[in-house]
C-alpha cells in the first residue's frame, strides 16, 4: 500500500524567494516518485521524478528534489520563485518497476508567488 | 510533439444523460489510465487498462460508469445516467509500461452535470 502526504495546501512566497513545498511517502515496496505541476485549466506536466538512481534529482523550470529514505520524503525546491511558478503542485508515489503501474497522488500544493 | 489528446474539452448535460469522454494515446503508449479530479476529493484513479485489457476499475462506480479501450489509439470512459455529483475534471494518461512508469496527462474534460 502506498499514500502519499503533502504539508500545506497553500504555500504563498514572494517572487525571488526559496520555494519549499513538502512530500512524504509511505510504500511497502522501493518506490518511484514524482512531481507534477497543474496550471489553470489544464492537465498535469511532469517535473521531475525519482526512479532509484541519483537521490538529487533535477526537473525542469529549475526546480529539483532529494529522496531522503530515513525521512521518507520527498521535498521540492526551487532557489528563486518567478510568477509564472504560480500553480498546483502534486506529488505521487508508485512502486518501482514489477507490475504496479498506479499512481498514488497527494492531495496538491498551490503555490501563490507574490510581486 | 506526442501529446494525449482528449474529447470533449467541455460538456455540460442534464442529469439522466449518457456522456462519453474519449481519449487518444500517445503512439506506443499500452497503458491507459482514467482519473477524476474534484476540490474535494483530489485526484482519484478510476480505471486503467494494459494493451487494452482492463487492469482495475475498483475506483470506478460500477452501476453507472464503464471504460472500455476499442482499440489502441482510442479508450472511453461512459456515464450512463449521469448524476450532478459526476460534475468533475476527467483526466486519461498514458505511459509505456516496462519503462518508469512516468504518465502522460491530456488536457482533461471538463463535465458539468445539472
Amino acid at each position: 500500500a502506498q499514500s502519499v502526504t503533502q504539508l500545506g495546501s497553500h504555500v504563498s512566497v514572494s517572487e525571488g524567494a526559496l520555494v519549499l513545498l513538502r512530500c512524504n511517502y509511505s510504500s511497502s515496496v522501493p518506490p518511484y516518485l514524482f512531481w507534477y505541476v497543474q496550471y489553470p485549466n489544464q492537465g498535469l506536466q511532469l517535473l521531475l521524478k525519482y526512479t532509484s538512481a541519483a537521490t538529487l534529482v533535477k526537473g525542469i523550470n529549475g526546480f529539483e528534489a532529494e529522496f531522503k529514505k530515513s525521512e521518507t520524503s520527498f521535498h521540492l525546491t526551487k532557489p528563486s520563485a518567478h510568477m509564472s511558478d504560480a500553480a498546483e503542485y502534486f506529488c505521487a508515489v508508485s512502486g518501482s518497476g514489477g507490475s504496479n503501474y498506479k499512481l498514488t497522488f497527494g492531495k496538491g500544493t498551490l503555490l501563490t508567488v507574490n510581486p | 510533439d506526442a501529446r494525449v489528446t482528449q474529447t470533449p474539452r467541455h460538456k455540460v448535460t442534464e442529469m439522466g444523460q449518457e456522456v462519453t469522454m474519449r481519449c487518444q494515446p500517445i503512439l506506443g503508449h499500452n497503458t491507459v489510465f482514467w482519473y477524476r479530479q474534484t476540490m474535494m476529493q483530489g485526484l482519484e484513479l478510476l480505471a486503467y487498462f494494459r494493451n487494452r485489457a482492463p487492469l482495475d476499475d475498483s475506483g470506478m462506480p460500477k452501476d453507472r460508469f464503464s471504460a472500455e479501450m476499442p482499440d489502441a489509439t482510442l479508450a472511453t470512459l461512459k456515464i450512463q445516467p449521469s448524476e450532478p455529483r459526476d460534475s468533475a475534471v476527467y483526466f486519461c494518461a498514458t505511459s509505456m509500461a516496462g519503462g518508469t512508469e512516468t504518465q502522460y496527462f491530456g488536457p482533461g474534460t471538463r463535465l458539468l452535470v445539472l
